[in-house]
């Protein structure tokens, strides 16, 4: 099984909204990943946690807060966003997260956001 | 900066046609993968290369991760509409932790 779930599939909020993205895997991946991809762009890292901990976070604005509740798990929680956010948000896992051959990286099939 | 310079960036052939994609970089990488994204969606993970000069096939994709391991390629024969997508090469350059995109390349295939 090398499946990276997400919910939800799209999500329409307002700028003064609070709402969560959700990530899951089930593959003994001890690295998560969050990351955004505007249109026609490759995607771009926000946040890494290695073994439930913030290892990485790419001076991402604070109206974006990443949780890890368990290695299973991954947050995304939002507020206070503004238009120009709006984008694919993508959550991903690999293996150890620490780079080598491990670090092939599964990816979810995304969280479309659009902020009014 | 580490980066990891694609080309084409766009193409668009009938069906039928080979294509080859490139992916290039200054830097040495332990590994590259490939993806290939469809709109609206998230990357499709297509193969790992780990060592230099291997070569390996999926179907009508041939991967080439080069020798210094610092370049791969994609060659697509026969190319059908069910390829149309944006591809991706990535990997972490070796000694650092950072896991980086190539800048991509669009493709369409024309039935």
């Amino acid at each position: 099984d090398t499946e990276v779930t997400q919910t939800p599939k799209h999500l329409v909020m307002g700028m003064t909204n609070k709402k969560s993205l959700k990530c899951e895997q089930h593959m003994g991946h001890r690295a998560m990943y969050w990351y955004k991809q505007k249109a026609k762009k490759p995607p771009e890292l926000m946040f890494v946690y290695s073994y439930e901990k913030l290892s990485i976070n790419e001076s991402v604005p604070s109206r974006f807060s990443p949780e890890c509740p368990n290695s299973s798990l991954l947050n995304l929680h939002l507020h206070a966003l503004q238009p120009e956010d709006s984008a694919l948000y993508l959550c991903a896992s690999s293996q150890g997260g620490r780079g080598g051959s491990t670090d092939t990286q599964y990816f979810g099939p995304g969280t479309r956001l659009t902020v009014l | 900066t580490q980066l990891l310079e694609q080309s084409p960036q766009f193409l668009s052939i009938q069906e039928g046609e080979n294509l080859t994609v490139y992916c290039n970089s200054s830097s040495v990488f332990s590994s590259l993968q490939w993806y290939r994204q469809e709109p609206g969606e998230g990357p499709v993970l297509l193969v790992t290369v780990v060592t230099g000069g291997e070569v390996k096939k999926l179907k009508r994709l041939t991967f080439q991760f080069g020798d210094a391991r610092k370049d791969s390629s994609l060659h697509i024969t026969a190319a059908q509409p069910g390829d149309t997508g944006l591809y991706l090469c990535a990997g972490t350059p070796s000694g650092t932790y950072k896991y980086i995109f190539g800048t991509g390349t669009r493709l369409k295939v024309l039935a």
